[in-house]
């Protein structure tokens, strides 16, 4: 059973066209997050969700928005892509917001062509 | 600033000779400390984490890392390095609501 779920895993489309990227964990966790690791291997994080509250957003362009439905879900949609949108988009979750691990999903990659 | 620093990119080392991996966090915040070990086209895997106590912590596959508050680094070490080793590592910093990831250091284990 897959702790963190994340689909499609890999998502080919043009410039310009919307998509959206599901997360769901099945680990009873209250926080969530996406993250985005570019060609360089470099992650950033992106959103954090706390019991379905926003708790982190960082600097990214409003054309990504993160859906929080309940907290063991947390989908990402992305409007107008661009091809610098292309990269790894990883979902995690961890319990509260301490010091307990990170666990995340396998990944989604996003080729914007 | 909140960060997390990986001096080194690449890290070459021979099977059975031990490693290194490299880490400085910044001490804004008294974050907690991890590492993270990412295998290809896969995500992340927790290896291990320094809350409070023992400096020397130990964690999944012989990994183990030392805290040294001084130095403000969070070193990941194996006495004993295995081909299987080979991957991209992570240090990472828990900053209360945030939690910031070093820039990765590939190592290869030579055989």
């Amino acid at each position: 059973d897959t702790a963190v779920s994340q689909t499609p895993k890999y998502l080919v489309t043009q410039m310009g066209n919307d998509k959206s990227i599901k997360c769901e964990q099945n680990l009873g966790h209250d926080t969530m997050y996406w993250y985005k690791q570019d060609s360089k291997k470099f992650l950033k994080i992106m959103f954090s969700y706390n019991n379905k509250e926003l708790i982190i957003n960082e600097t990214v362009p409003n054309r990504f928005s993160p859906k929080s439905p309940d907290k063991a879900h947390l989908n990402l949609h992305i409007n107008s892509l661009e091809l610098g949108d292309s990269a790894v988009y990883f979902c995690a979750s961890s319990q509260g917001r301490g010091p307990g691990e990170l666990f995340f999903g396998e990944g989604s990659r996003l080729t914007v062509l | 600033a909140q960060s997390v620093a990986q001096p080194e990119d690449q890290v070459n080392v021979a099977e059975g000779n031990p490693l290194t991996v490299k880490c400085t966090y910044s001490v804004s915040g008294n974050p907690y400390l991890f590492w993270y070990v990412q295998y290809p086209n896969r995500g992340l895997q927790f290896l291990l984490k320094y809350i409070t106590g023992d400096n020397l912590v130990k964690g999944s596959y012989g990994f183990e890392a030392e805290f040294n508050k001084s130095q403000t680094s969070f070193h990941l070490k194996k006495p004993s390095a295995l081909v299987s080793d080979s991957a991209l590592y992570f240090c990472g910093g828990n900053y209360g609501q945030n939690f910031v990831f070093g820039p990765g250091t590939r190592l290869s284990v030579l055989p």
